[in-house]
């Protein structure tokens, strides 16, 4: 146990549904983040968020669209995905989003893109 | 760019044997490198650090990992591996910027009994 909860922890969409994916932290944690896992690829950084403000978006596109209302909550909300968006989606959260800090994960949420 | 490298995709160890997991790493600056592991539909976990100082640094059940700049080199190392070790494992470096990990592509150990 982390302290870093996902939720679901697996996911069927269409291609056309929407849906969205939940990360809460109870580690106090001033930074938050969004890794993509796919097979035989290397972990992919999507998103940083930093004190509740949006600091990186990895080129990433805009069917993938994150939201953080609060330091301990963090969103993934995704709509007209591809197959190839099918992946493993790791939350991850640390003290600040700066050097000399450990990134905590979650134990992902295992997408399906039908 | 910064970049990691595991060269090895799979290793297969007996129980009771030696590991060593290799890790390059590409980066300007001194680096900041971790390990971490990730059980079949788990997360990632933290095994050890490296940031600066001792060039060995000891991580939890039983890892530790040496940096050598030289070789631009962060293995892990392990002296009796048991069962449970059985996992994926990434190396990453700290890129700079808002705490940006970049990972390699991991290795998948398999332990005989």
């Amino acid at each position: 146990e982390t302290g870093v909860t996902q939720t679901p922890r697996h996911l069927v969409m269409g291609m056309t549904n929407k849906k969205s994916l939940k990360c809460e932290q109870h580690l106090g944690h001033n930074a938050m983040y969004w890794y993509k896992q796919s097979a035989k690829k290397p972990l992919e950084l999507m998103f940083v968020y930093s004190l509740e403000e949006r600091v990186e978006n990895n080129s990433v596109p805009s069917r993938f669209s994150p939201e953080c209302p609060n330091s301990s909550h963090l969103f993934l909300h995704l709509h007209t995905l591809q197959p190839e968006d099918s992946a493993l989606y790791l939350c991850a959260s640390s003290p600040n989003a700066g050097v000399n800090t450990e990134a905590f994960f979650g134990q992902g949420t295992r997408l399906t893109v039908v | 760019a910064q970049s990691v490298t595991q060269p090895d995709i799979h290793i297969t160890v007996s129980e009771g044997a030696s590991l060593e997991l290799r890790c390059n790493y590409s980066y300007g600056a001194t680096p900041y490198l971790f390990w971490y592991v990730q059980s079949p539909g788990q997360g990632l976990q933290l095994l050890l650090k490296y940031f600066s100082g001792d060039t060995l640094v000891q991580g939890i059940k039983g890892f530790e990992a040496e940096f050598k700049r030289s070789q631009s080199s962060f293995n892990l190392r392990k002296p009796s591996v048991h069962w449970s070790d059985a996992a994926e494992y990434f190396c990453a470096v700290f890129s700079g910027g808002y705490n940006k990990l970049i990972f390699g592509a991991g290795t998948r150990l398999a332990v005989h009994p």
